[in-house]
């Protein structure tokens, strides 16, 4: 059962356009939504991440819009630059348990065209 | 400061061998995370630790796959019998005591195992 669903599974961006990346969950209870980076041969490394309790957050150039009712969070890149090229990962995780685990979704290889 | 660091950074196996795969948190991260990734998807959890007890083990895919991390900070995963369906990137993780939402993931171990 896929508890995080990501979409698209790629995307072509020019250089100076906005990348948007989609990702939906299924479980209420989870309370924490990070967006992930990796580059090739690199572990993930933390972007940005936002709770429910709020419906946007901005970090310089990249933002997250969070809709708690539809069940729903994006990672919007403006002014997309060569360097962003990489895979994105959304995930999700619930407060309260034993662990804090990731659930990630299936990643979107982001190609930013000079 | 240092970051997550595993080693090693590739290991090929003939199926049937065991192997270990070593990982070194962030110095002070009492929490430690496991995860699988496949190639082309998104890491799936396999096991957490809080210092030295291993909390929740419930991503472990066989009883084939072992970790521990008996002083609380060096952590192993142990892969017996390996099978070519283990072929994967391993990639630890570690956060800080009380805020093990923001997982530092180090560069993994990429497994091929013929």
């Amino acid at each position: 059962q896929q508890q995080v669903k990501q979409s698209p599974q790629s995307l072509i961006v020019q250089k100076g356009g906005i990348s948007i990346i989609n990702c939906a969950y299924e479980n209420t209870a989870f309370d924490y939504f990070p967006w992930y980076q990796q580059f090739p041969g690199k572990g993930p490394a933390l972007l940005i991440a936002i709770r429910p309790d709020v419906s946007e957050k901005k970090e310089g150039r990249f933002t997250i819009s969070f809709n708690k009712s539809a069940k729903q969070f994006s990672l919007h890149i403006m002014d997309s630059q060569p360097g962003d090229s990489a895979t994105y990962f959304c995930a999700a995780s619930k407060a309260g348990g034993a662990t804090n685990k990731l659930i990630f979704g299936t990643g979107t290889l982001l190609a930013v065209q000079p | 400061g240092a970051g997550v660091s595993q080693s090693p950074r590739y290991k090929v196996a003939k199926r049937g061998q065991d192997v270990a795969l070593r990982c070194d948190p962030i110095s002070g991260h009492v929490s430690l995370f496991w995860y699988q990734q496949a190639l082309g998807q998104g890491p799936e959890f396999l096991t957490y630790f809080q210092n030295e007890a291993q909390l929740d083990k419930s991503g472990l895919p066989s009883d084939r796959f072992f970790a521990e991390r008996p002083e609380g900070s060096v952590s192993t995963l142990k892969i017996q019998r390996t099978q070519q369906e283990d072929s994967a990137v391993y990639l630890c993780a570690s956060s800080l005591p009380g805020n093990s939402e923001t997982q530092y993931f180090g560069p993994g171990t990429r497994l091929l195992v013929l």
